[in-house]
């Protein structure tokens, strides 16, 4: 199994659709959780920590459930801005500090 | 605002030659990456670095990889003999992070490589 799961899509959605990532991770002695915003042939820029209470950013809303082992984020009213792949990333502490990366999720908005 | 810088943008090299990727890390940060990402496919971690030391490597970082912090600002990674499967965008990435806490991860622009 991998250690963090995303389904890769494509979700095609149209402006001001609501819509919602989810991520799956393996390791449960994971630390940190986060969601990455990738743009076609660009770096990954940090779109939002996820904290265990659930966090608010404008229209992007991301959750954890430790239980589960998932994290999931809401995005609402998409705007065509919104397109990108949307990484999950996952903190492993074991002695080390290593970032693992989902697959990402591809999201086009359509107008 | 700080950032992570790489150089070249965009290197094009024959095979089985040496390619030296260079970074820089934000300056108050203690943990430095390279990530690798071939074209349509995921974001692969390939070694972290801390304290003058590699800290932990991937299964792709083999022999033919090394890092080195040269000069307390530069942060880089040689393949010694490239081969056509090198090829992909090499992120840089640095984070400041401590005992018992772990903040974000902020990547450079990458550095494109190609191998003919």
């Amino acid at each position: 199994r991998k250690e963090v799961e995303q389904d890769p899509g494509p979700f095609n959605v149209p402006e001001g659709a609501t819509v919602a990532f989810n991520c799956t991770y393996s390791n449960s002695a994971s630390q940190s959780f986060f969601w990455y915003r990738q743009d076609c042939r660009k770096e990954p820029k940090l779109l939002m920590s996820v904290y265990s209470s659930g966090n608010e950013d404008g229209r992007f809303t991301a959750q954890l459930n430790r239980a589960s082992q998932y994290i999931s984020l809401l995005i609402r009213d998409s705007k065509l801005s919104d397109s990108a792949t949307y990484l999950c990333v996952v903190n492993r502490v074991s002695g080390t500090y290593k970032y693992i990366f989902g697959t990402g999720t591809r999201l086009k908005v359509l107008a | 605002e700080p950032e992570v810088t790489q150089t070249p943008s965009h290197q094009v090299t024959q095979m089985g030659q040496e390619v030296i990727l260079r970074c820089v890390p934000i300056s108050n940060h203690l943990y430095f990456y390279w990530y690798r990402q071939i074209l349509g496919q995921k974001v692969e971690f390939l070694v972290s670095f801390y304290n003058n030391e590699i800290s932990e490597k991937s299964e792709i970082f083999d022999d033919q990889f090394s890092v080195e912090r040269p000069d307390g600002s530069n942060f880089t990674l040689k393949i010694r003999s490239t081969k056509l499967e090198d090829s992909a965008m090499y992120f840089c990435a640095s984070s400041l992070t401590s005992e018992g806490w772990t903040g974000e991860l902020f990547f450079g622009e990458g550095s494109r490589l190609t191998v003919l």
